[in-house]
C-alpha cells in the first residue's frame, strides 16, 4: 500500500491567494483527520471525518478555512485567502475505524509558506 | 486549546543510555497515545494504552497510563541513533471526548 498520499508537498503562495491541499487516505480506511503543525502551537487537529462526513470540525481556525471530502478516496484542505500565519505544514491522516484513537496513519505532509 | 504538557522538551543522552518522558494533563483522559516524528515524515504510533495504570511495552519502548488518569510516561531502554525524533503524547480527554496531541520531546542520541 502507498500510505496516505499528501499533495503538494511544498507550497509557497502570496498573502491573500487560495490554497488547496489534497489528501488521498488509505484504501479502505474509514476516517480522514487533517492536522496543522507549527513551532508555536505544535501539532493541532482541524477536522474529522468518518464515511466522508466532518464529525468534528471544531479545531478549524475561522472561516477561511474550509474542508471536503467528496469521496472516501480523496479530501481537500482549502485556505481562502491565505494569509502569513497560516504558514505551517499541514498534515493528513486516515484510520481504519470511528474515532480518535485508532491507529493514525500521517502522510509526509504538505509545508505550507505564506509570504 | 493544547492541554496536553510533555518534559522533557528537549534531551540529549549517549547511546545505550535509558530514556524517561512524561505528559500531564490537567483533567482526566481516557486513551493515551504514544507517537514519533521524524524529520521531515509525520507521526508514527508507537503505544497505545486504554487503562488506568496499563503498562505496554514495545521492543525497548515502555508506556504506563497514569493511575489518576491525568498522565502518562514512556520509557526507551538501551537508546541507539535510530531513536532520535520527536516523540508525541496525545490523549481522548475524558470530558468533551476531545483530542489533543502534547507539546513533544525532542530527543537527540549522541552516538
Amino acid at each position: 500500500d502507498a500510505g496516505v498520499i499528501q499533495s503538494p508537498r511544498h507550497e509557497v503562495t502570496e498573502m491573500g491567494q487560495e490554497v488547496t491541499l489534497r489528501c488521498k487516505p488509505i484504501s479502505g480506511h474509514n476516517s480522514l483527520f487533517w492536522y496543522r503543525q507549527t513551532m508555536m502551537r505544535g501539532l493541532e487537529l482541524l477536522i474529522y471525518f468518518n464515511n466522508n462526513v466532518p464529525i468534528d470540525d471544531s479545531g478549524m481556525p475561522e472561516d477561511r478555512f474550509s474542508a471536503k471530502m467528496p469521496n472516501a478516496s480523496f479530501s481537500t484542505l482549502k485556505i481562502q485567502p491565505s494569509e502569513p500565519r497560516d504558514s505551517a505544514v499541514y498534515f493528513c491522516a486516515s484510520s481504519f475505524s470511528r474515532g480518535y484513537t485508532d491507529t493514525q496513519y500521517f502522510g509526509p505532509g504538505t509545508r505550507l509558506t505564506v509570504l | 486549546g493544547q492541554q496536553l504538557n510533555q518534559s522533557p522538551q528537549s534531551m540529549f543522552i549517549q547511546e545505550g543510555e535509558d530514556v524517561s518522558m512524561n505528559c500531564t494533563s490537567s483533567s482526566i483522559f481516557n486513551t493515551w497515545l504514544w507517537y514519533k516524528q521524524d524529520p521531515g515524515e509525520g507521526p508514527v504510533l508507537l503505544i497505545a494504552l486504554y487503562k488506568a495504570g496499563e503498562l505496554t511495552s514495545n521492543g525497548r519502548l515502555t508506556a504506563q497510563f497514569g493511575i489518576t488518569r491525568k498522565d502518562s510516561f514512556l520509557n526507551i531502554s538501551a537508546s541507539i541513533p535510530s531513536d532520535v525524533g520527536i516523540y508525541f503524547c496525545a490523549g481522548l480527554s475524558g470530558t468533551g471526548n476531545q483530542f489533543y496531541f502534547g507539546t513533544g520531546t525532542s530527543l537527540t542520541v549522541i552516538p
